[in-house]
């Protein structure tokens, strides 16, 4: 089965301007998750969605990210305005249902100038 | 909060020696994974324990979990260059996930 594709790959982008991310999870997996990994940390969850409905944002900045997933398949993450504090790499996952094992794309390394 | 630790944040170990990574955590949870990450690569899922004394085995690696000292172990027997990655554990508990710090495992020959 194809994997979750993400892009793209690498973004550089000067601080204060804005960044979107695409993701495409594998097919017939109804929940999606985006994911923030900074150099050397683990994985920290950003948002999940089930089909097309938000399950938990409880740890997204939402003073400057935000997520969509329209009609419960592909999903973007923006940032907007970008801080230097945001230079990670962005992970997509998603799952057959909420609390399975989750495939990983292989993420957006973003860099902030 | 949920908070996850893993210990030791790095390993070298020897070709053929056998080794544990400890995850400790520190609220209920009702699942815990473990995945594997090769340098500039994305996560692999590697073992899902979903009961108190569950243990999974692949290859080299054995995972085991104790719900009630909040404590995953994955144990790696005879260890090869192959396995040589970054092992994080997360735990779930309802809609949260939480990764531990990852442990950068190297084996030498």
């Amino acid at each position: 089965e194809a994997g979750v594709a993400q892009s793209p790959r690498y973004k550089i982008i000067e601080k204060r301007q804005s960044v979107a991310f695409w993701c495409n999870p594998i097919s017939g997996h109804a929940t999606l998750y985006w994911y923030q990994q900074i150099l050397g940390q683990g994985p920290k969850l950003l948002i999940q969605f089930q089909n097309n409905g938000v399950v938990d944002d409880s740890q997204l900045p939402k003073d400057r990210f935000s997520a969509e997933r329209l009609k419960g398949v592909d999903s973007t993450l923006k940032i907007q305005p970008a801080k230097l504090e945001d230079s990670a790499v962005y992970l997509c996952a998603s799952s057959l249902y909420l609390r399975q094992p989750q495939h990983f794309g292989d993420g957006t390394r973003l860099s902030i100038l | 909060e949920l908070k996850v630790e893993q210990n030791p944040l790095f390993l070298s170990m020897q070709e053929g020696k056998n080794y544990t990574i400890y995850c400790n955590y520190s609220t209920t949870s009702d699942r815990l994974y473990w995945y594997r990450q090769d340098p500039g690569k994305s996560l692999e899922s590697l073992f899902v324990l979903l009961s108190n004394g569950a243990v999974k085995q692949e290859g080299r690696l054995m995972a085991s979990l104790d719900t009630k000292a909040r404590l995953s172990t994955l144990h790696i027997t005879a260890a090869v260059h192959d396995l040589s990655a970054t092992y994080f554990c997360a735990v779930g508990n309802n809609n949260d996930m939480r990764f531990g710090a990852g442990t950068r495992l190297t084996v030498k020959p």
